[in-house]
């Protein structure tokens, strides 16, 4: 049962332009969504969030847009870098026992920008 | 500061041998994740720490798996019997407290033959 969903394994994009990430999940009970970025060998690392009272959120480059109705949100990446290529998880926090909160992940998608 | 760290990078064992995983986590970070990654999908839940104690283990497969966080720092993850179907990366994510930002190691990477 897949939670989470990226139904998009991979994408390509010309240096400049917006990358747009896609990202889908079942389970109204999330109250938080991150974006991971991953590149070969290392771990995920944390890029963006949005909590589910908020529809947009913005950090420089990186808009995540939420819409709770649809259940989906989207990562918009502008202007895209040669750098940005990696693979982008999409993943949702659900609260668990003694505080904690469990990810779960997409099976994310590659994203590459070429020059 | 360092981050997250994970030791081996890359394991090689045999079907029904023992391994053991380690995750060394950012300093006062009291809270410690275990995720497991199989080709082509997420990261998935194993177990949760707070301090010492498995706050929640729910996420590990069967009971040939378990973990342990002795002194609330350094956490390891024993497979026993491995089966082919354990290859995977496992990865281990720390933060300050149970809902804050997860940081990730790098992962191992398990090959069961």
């Amino acid at each position: 049962d897949q939670q989470v969903k990226q139904n998009s394994p991979s994408l390509s994009v010309q240096e400049g332009r917006i990358s747009i990430l896609n990202c889908d999940y079942t389970n109204s009970m999330f109250d938080y969504f991150l974006w991971y970025k991953k590149y070969p060998a290392e771990g995920p690392t944390f890029l963006i969030s949005i909590s589910s009272i908020k529809d947009k959120n913005e950090d420089g480059r990186f808009t995540v847009f939420l819409n709770k109705s649809a259940k989906h949100l989207s990562l918009h990446i502008v202007p895209s870098q040669p750098g940005d290529s990696a693979v982008y998880f999409c993943a949702a926090s659900a609260p668990i026992k003694s505080y904690g909160n469990k990810l779960v992940f997409g099976a994310g998608t590659i994203l590459r920008v070429k020059s | 500061g360092a981050g997250v760290s994970q030791t081996p990078s890359n394991k090689v064992t045999e079907k029904g041998k023992y391994v053991e995983l380690r995750c060394d986590p950012i300093s006062g970070h009291t809270a410690l994740y275990w995720y497991r990654q199989s080709l082509g999908q997420g990261p998935e839940f194993l177990i949760y720490f707070q301090g010492t104690g498995a706050a929640d283990d729910s996420g590990l497969p069967n009971d040939r798996f378990f973990a342990v966080r002795p002194e609330g720092s350094v956490s390891t993850l024993k497979i026993q019997r491995t089966e082919r179907g354990d290859s995977a990366v496992y990865l281990c994510a720390s933060s300050l407290g149970g809902a804050g930002e997860q940081f990730f190691g790098p992962g191992t990477r398990l090959t069961v033959l």
